[in-house]
């Protein structure tokens, strides 16, 4: 069974960089997949951030792409997320899940974390 | 705002059929897929590509396209059914992928 789990500070300041990890069990990173954020403002919905193949290459939300970095890391089976200069829109619950990209679009995101709030206030 | 268009809240009956829609251009090419997200919890993928269901998913739920709208639909709605669906797929660009708003669908 794959399980992901999100890990990383719950509070940030404005301007300064989150940062949040997915550790991965049950699956290797490195056997495929693509590897993305999404991320969910309270009460509102649900907005892609940016996806990673095992390999390295990564596709990212147009609106985020300036301040957005994600990479992974295999040898712990995990991937990251960074954003840079912070601001309370921000503020959301962050999901990490393993995404499916098929042919004619048939794309999925199948197993997800249980999400961590990040919190930006001073 | 998003690419992909949703109506933001349904009602049906209990036992009845629904639909929710999801609008979009780039639905012209790409599939949609659905996602359930009951309050609190983390969202379930429900349908995917042309009428997929991941294991576990009861049959009752399917899905379709025709030109630019995907339709998910729930036959013989049950009351832990209520919750909120969104549609996902590639943007315009076909490098990007977008959410629609979300349907908040309400079993009476």
């Amino acid at each position: 069974q794959v399980q992901l789990q999100e890990s990383g500070p719950g509070l940030v300041k404005p301007s300064e960089t989150l940062s949040l990890t997915c550790a991965v069990s049950g699956y290797s990173i490195s056997s495929g997949y693509y590897w993305g954020w999404i991320r969910q403002p309270p009460g509102k919905g649900l907005e892609w951030i940016g996806s990673i193949y095992h390999s390295g290459s990564t596709y990212y939300n147009p609106s985020l792409k300036s301040r957005v970095t994600i990479s992974v890391d295999t040898s712990k089976n995990q991937f990251s997320l960074k954003l840079s200069s912070v601001t309370a829109a921000d503020t959301a619950v962050y999901y990490c899940a393993r995404f499916s990209s098929g042919s004619y679009g048939e794309d999925y995101f199948d197993y997800w974390g249980q999400g961590t709030l990040v919190t930006v206030s001073s | 705002s998003s690419e992909l268009t949703q109506d933001p809240a349904v009602s049906v009956a209990l036992g009845q059929t629904v639909r929710i829609t999801c609008q979009g251009d780039s639905l012209r090419s790409y599939y949609a897929s659905w996602y359930q997200q009951k309050p609190g919890q983390a969202p379930v993928l429900v349908i995917y590509g042309k009428n997929n269901r991941p294991s576990g998913i009861p049959d009752r739920f399917s899905g379709s396209s025709s030109g630019n709208t995907a339709s998910l639909t729930i036959t013989g709605a049950q009351a832990e059914d209520e919750a909120d669906y969104y549609c996902n797929s590639r943007d315009s660009s076909g490098n990007s992928w977008v959410f629609g708003g979300g349907t908040k669908l309400t079993v009476l």
